[in-house]
């Protein structure tokens, strides 16, 4: 059963760059496209963007600027970096994978979660 | 803000049936772009409960289906059941400059 778990600073002071990993057990990380998705507080979720093992990406043209995603694939591990934080990105980040067939894409995986708040 | 909008909230009484809506546009919905659902019980990470339209992976019940018509689609819930209470979100591909993924706005079930 392929498990996802996200890890990072649960604190990041605002200017700065917030910094997650999201480590995949359970299956290979070849061959998927893997997402970061976010939700503050009380609201809905918000797509972050995703990456392709060969390192292919797309991001949300809200985020693009301060985004950046990686992937290494000898870890089984794919990163998310968000610069120039302030207290709006304060949020639950969640990595996923999306699975794709005749149906689209979608995300049968995810993992648990991880509070970020942005405060000094 | 999302480009895809449900109602708030909906509820119901044990037993009935109850049906959340998702209204896109012309450039997710309405361009032919597969609806997914995914249910979100509190504090836990979403579970996908319908993906393209109206496919239910293996563990869910029947009592969930989906169905998209032009640029909406809806989640049905049939007998209704007090562990159905929970956020429920719909996504989709957007093929305009304002997002590539979109999900929906959310909708909060209660079970009377």
């Amino acid at each position: 059963q392929v498990q996802l778990q996200e890890s990072g600073p649960g604190l990041v002071k605002p200017s700065e760059t917030l910094s997650l990993t999201c480590t995949v057990s359970g299956g290979s990380i070849s061959s998927y496209y893997w997402s970061w998705i976010r939700q503050p507080a009380g609201k809905g979720l918000e797509w972050i963007g995703r990456i392709y093992t060969s390192g292919s990406t797309n991001y949300n043209p809200s985020l693009k600027s301060r985004v950046t995603m990686s992937v290494d694939t000898s870890k089984n591990q794919f990163s998310l970096k968000l610069s120039s934080v302030t207290a709006a990105d304060t949020a639950v980040y969640y990595c996923a994978r999306e699975d794709y067939d005749s149906s689209g894409y979608y995300y049968n995986y995810w993992g648990q979660g991880t509070l970020v708040t942005v405060s000094s | 803000q999302s480009v895809l909008t449900q109602p708030p909230s909906v509820s119901g009484a044990p037993g009935q049936r109850v049906t959340i809506s998702c209204t896109g546009s012309s450039s997710n919905i309405g361009a032919g772009y597969d609806v997914h659902w995914y249910q979100q019980l509190p504090g836990t990470a979403p579970k996908l409960l319908i993906y393209g339209n109206s496919n239910r992976p293996s563990g869910v019940p029947d009592r969930f289906s989906g169905s998209k018509s032009g640029t909406s689609a809806s989640l049905a819930i049939t007998g209704l059941q007090a562990e159905d209470e929970a956020d429920y979100y719909c996504q989709s591909y957007d093929s305009s400059l304002s997002a590539f993924y979109v999900f929906g706005t959310g909708t909060k079930v209660t079970v009377l």
